[in-house]
């Protein structure tokens, strides 16, 4: 079975500072897909970042960045310029072939002016 | 443009009385899964279907049941409401691509 851990229940970063969330998880497979998301506090799940298992390549969509590695098992998320609107919960997730998804715990995000 | 909806945004029900949660999604994706998330908690999966094909969670209580009549429209009853079962009911839809999941805004659901 897959497993994701989330280490940090919360976290705080200052506005316009950078912050990694960290993510591992556990899986024999190797083909899978790797998620962060974001729910705000009016709590509709939102994706952030996707990254496939088989790209080498670290996904990158803005602001946010992450750091796959795929032998450690490891798949954090970096935010960078920190804005007040990135304040949320967000979820690590696995996913593998056949379309299952695994959620980690989720790591609380404050963005302190 | 909303793809996954959920309505209402709010349900008050009391303990015992059946309810129904709504989730409708424009994606024409074929798999829903209907989650339950409770405070501070991450989702936990009830059941999803694969189009019409029913996939229960092991450990998805009796009480919970679903409907899906068509690819648009998928429903979540609760036969009788305990207090435990107030939380926040997530509805998502995919397709079997790795493109991942689809989130409606919830329903939050308040038993009295």
């Amino acid at each position: 079975a897959q497993t994701v851990t989330q280490s940090q229940p919360e976290m705080s970063v200052q506005e316009a500072e950078t912050v990694t969330l960290s993510c591992t998880y556990d899986t024999s497979e190797s083909n899978y897909y790797l998620f962060w998301y974001k729910q705000p506090p009016s709590r509709q799940m939102i994706l952030v970042i996707r990254q496939e298992a088989y790209k080498q390549q670290n996904a990158t969509e803005n602001r946010f960045s992450v750091n796959f590695q795929k032998a450690a098992k490891s798949f954090s998320l970096k935010i960078s310029d920190s804005q007040l609107g990135d304040t949320a919960m967000y979820f690590c997730a696995f996913m593998n072939t056949g379309n299952q998804f695994y959620f980690g715990t989720g790591t609380s995000l404050t963005v302190i002016p | 443009d909303a793809m996954v909806i959920q309505n209402p945004r709010y349900q008050v029900t009391q303990f015992g009385k059946p309810v129904t949660l709504s989730c409708s999604q424009t994606l024409n994706h074929n798999v829903m899964y209907w989650y339950q998330q409770k405070s501070s908690q991450a989702p936990k999966l009830l059941f999803h279907y694969y189009d019409k094909d029913f996939n229960n969670e092991a450990d998805t209580p009796d009480n919970f049941q679903s409907r899906r009549p068509n690819t648009s429209f998928c429903f979540l009853d609760i036969r009788s409401p305990g207090l435990g079962d107030a939380a926040m009911y997530l509805c998502a839809t995919s397709i079997p691509d790795g493109s991942g999941y689809t989130f409606g805004s919830g329903t939050r659901l308040t038993v009295v």
